[in-house]
């Protein structure tokens, strides 16, 4: 079992659309969550970093950690065709130097 | 803003070749790393570095090695360049603990022919 899981897609949705990315990971242990936007020929870059559970909003993105579950999601509310990408999970564990990431989701949305 | 730069962003190599990656960050980080991703598997960690000359392996050594003689820069090295080593090489830095945020470089296409 791979330490986190992400379907990687294709996903594609109208402009405006809610869109809900998710991960899900084995190891309780993990303390730490992230997510990363990955546009075309391009690095990822840091999107939403969030510690405990329950849910961290900033401007049209949203992420939600449940611990219980060990499931993390990313809501994109009004989304906008600038939001296609491709969106990375990441979990680590206090002290560790290095992250676990998710396979990636390929977002695409329609004007 | 932290810079991570690839120096390299599109290499087209032939099997056998030596080639080098480089990459320089100049936000004094303790923390380095080599990523390959690739369609369907995601990032994979190759080699990461905590400190000048120190390295550990990463998930995927094989075929590679590192160098890191200067904080500022890493290298990757492929002694002799397979066709299943085509990807997209992407360089990473972090302060401290991976708690804080990794910063990645653009990215370098490497096509092995």
């Amino acid at each position: 079992q791979k330490e986190v899981e992400q379907d990687p897609g294709p996903l594609s949705v109208p402009e405006g659309a809610i869109v809900s990315l998710n991960c899900t990971y084995s190891n309780s242990a993990f303390q730490y969550f992230m997510w990363y936007r990955q546009y075309s020929r391009k690095g990822p870059e840091l999107l939403m970093y969030t510690y405990s559970s329950g849910n961290k909003e900033d401007g049209r993105f949203t992420a939600q950690v449940d611990k219980s579950s060990k499931y993390i999601s990313l809501f994109i509310r009004d989304s906008q065709p600038s939001d296609s990408a491709t969106y990375l999970c990441a979990i680590t564990i206090q002290g560790a130097q290095k992250l676990v990431f998710g396979q990636g989701t390929r977002l695409t949305i329609n004007p | 803003d932290v810079k991570v730069t690839q120096s390299s962003r599109y290499l087209v190599k032939r099997t056998g070749e030596k080639v080098f990656l480089e990459c320089v960050q100049d936000m004094d980080h303790e923390n380095m790393f080599w990523y390959r991703q690739d369609p369907g598997l995601g990032l994979r960690l190759i080699y990461f570095s905590y400190d000048v000359k120190m390295k550990e392996k990463g998930d995927i050594p094989e075929g590679y090695s590192v160098s890191r003689e200067k904080k500022e820069r890493f290298s990757l090295i492929l002694e002799s360049a397979s066709t299943n080593q085509t990807s997209m090489y992407l360089c990473a830095s972090s302060r401290g603990w991976s708690g804080n945020t990794i910063y990645f470089g653009e990215g370098s296409w490497l096509t092995v022919v």
